[in-house]
Order: structure tokens, then C-alpha cells, then sequence
């Protein structure tokens, strides 16, 4: 069946690191791919999407580049805040219904 | 600003004593989603409407029902809440349909404590 893999946590960096959280998928068909992200306490909010092979999804500085050949879809930010500090989901959802498929998530923890 | 909303944002509740969380939406669209979130997991999927159709998923208790009395609002009630089900309970929507592009938007939840 589809799944999503994503690295497990906690994920510690320095501010101003970079980041990279890595997360690959297992689908048939065309997937559409998210990256949420869960401040403590809230709700997902949606970071950014790809719907498409070689797409890439931005927001607030993060960045993920649909890739099907190596059925990936990697999270990327150039320099980290503290306000980073979250849990972040790698998702997809296919077309053959109306479920979406989570990672089980990682930590992120950006000292200051 | 169109929106999800959860309430009430934190509940307590007694063993065995009913419980309603409700949660409603101004974005209009067909699809409505409960999940339960539990501490450092992902949010597993209770069920979801697509419009007025019920749809359960394999593993969700018999111990939770939910309803949609129209497109803005849904509830998830828990019959008989035991110490287990103490959670966050989060509520999503999506425009639905059979393209599956389409992300969901989350409310900010529910935290259930059972006491």
C-alpha cells in the first residue's frame, strides 16, 4: 500500500543551520506531496505542496523538490530560527481517494 | 478569514460520561475529517463525510460516532470515554474529489483529558 517514510527525529541544529528533512514515498499511481508542520499545542498547518513530477513547493523559506525518480520529497530551509522549532509531516494523497497518508513526523529542535 | 474551528479548544471529561467535540468550517468545502493525535505520533484518521456520506475507518472504536448535520458543522462524539482516548482530536476539511490534489486544512484541535 502507499506510505510515506520520513527520518525520525529529534532533529537538533544550531541557529542559521541548515536543514534538511528527508522523506520518500511509496505510491502507484501520481501522488500529490505535502510538508506540514505542527507548532506545540495547534494543529497542521500546511507548508507547502507539489502535485507534480519536478515541482517545486516554497514557503517562508523552505523548499521541496518533487522528485519521482527517486520517489522523494525533501524538506530544505537555508538557515533555521528558533521559531522553526516544530514538528514537521511529510504527506500524500493519491487519486483514489480523499485520505491523506502521514509520515510519523519529526522533531525539530533550533537552539538559539 | 475562511477558517476551521474547533470547540472547545481543551475538554475534561469523567470516565464513562459522554462527550461532544464539535467543529465547524467556513471554507465550504464537501469534505470533513476527524482525527485523534496522540502524543509524538502522526494523526490517525477516525472518519470522514463527504458531504452527507459516512465513511469509517476499519480500526476506529465503535465507542466513537460522529455527525454532519450540514456542509459547516461536524461533530465526534465518544459514547463511553475511557483513559485511553485521552488525546488531541483534530478536525480537517478538503475540497474533496477524485483528483486527490486536494490538501486539507486542519482546525486547531481538541485536547481531550479523561479524568
Amino acid at each position: 500500500g502507499d506510505s510515506v517514510t520520513q527520518m525520525e527525529g529529534p532533529v537538533t541544529l544550531s541557529e542559521e543551520a541548515f536543514l534538511t528533512i528527508n522523506c520518500t514515498y511509496t505510491a502507484t499511481g501520481y501522488p500529490s506531496l505535502f510538508w506540514y508542520v505542527q507548532y506545540p499545542g495547534e494543529g497542521l498547518q500546511l507548508l507547502l505542496k507539489a502535485t507534480k513530477a519536478d515541482d517545486k513547493g516554497s514557503n517562508k523559506g523552505f523548499e521541496a523538490t518533487y522528485r519521482k525518480e527517486t520517489t522523494s520529497f525533501h524538506l530544505e530551509k537555508g538557515s533555521v530560527q528558533v521559531s522553526d522549532s516544530a514538528v514537521y509531516f511529510c504527506a500524500l494523497s493519491t487519486e483514489r481517494d480523499d485520505k491523506i497518508i502521514f509520515g510519523k513526523g519529526t522533531r525539530l529542535h533550533i537552539l538559539p | 478569514d475562511a477558517m476551521v474551528i474547533q470547540n472547545p479548544r481543551y475538554q475534561v471529561t469523567q470516565f464513562g460520561k459522554p462527550v461532544t467535540l464539535s467543529c465547524s468550517q467556513t471554507l465550504n468545502h464537501n469534505v470533513m475529517y476527524w482525527y485523534q493525535q496522540k502524543s509524538s505520533q502522526a494523526p490517525k484518521l477516525l472518519f470522514h463525510y463527504y458531504d452527507k456520506d459516512f465513511n469509517n475507518e476499519a480500526d476506529t472504536p465503535d465507542n466513537f460516532q460522529s455527525r454532519r448535520p450540514n456542509t459547516s458543522f461536524c461533530f465526534l462524539d465518544i459514547r463511553s470515554p475511557g483513559l485511553g482516548d485521552a488525546a488531541m482530536y483534530l478536525c480537517a476539511t478538503s475540497r474533496g474529489g477524485t483528483s486527490g490534489t486536494y490538501e486539507q486544512y486542519f482546525g486547531p484541535g481538541t485536547r481531550l483529558t479523561v479524568t
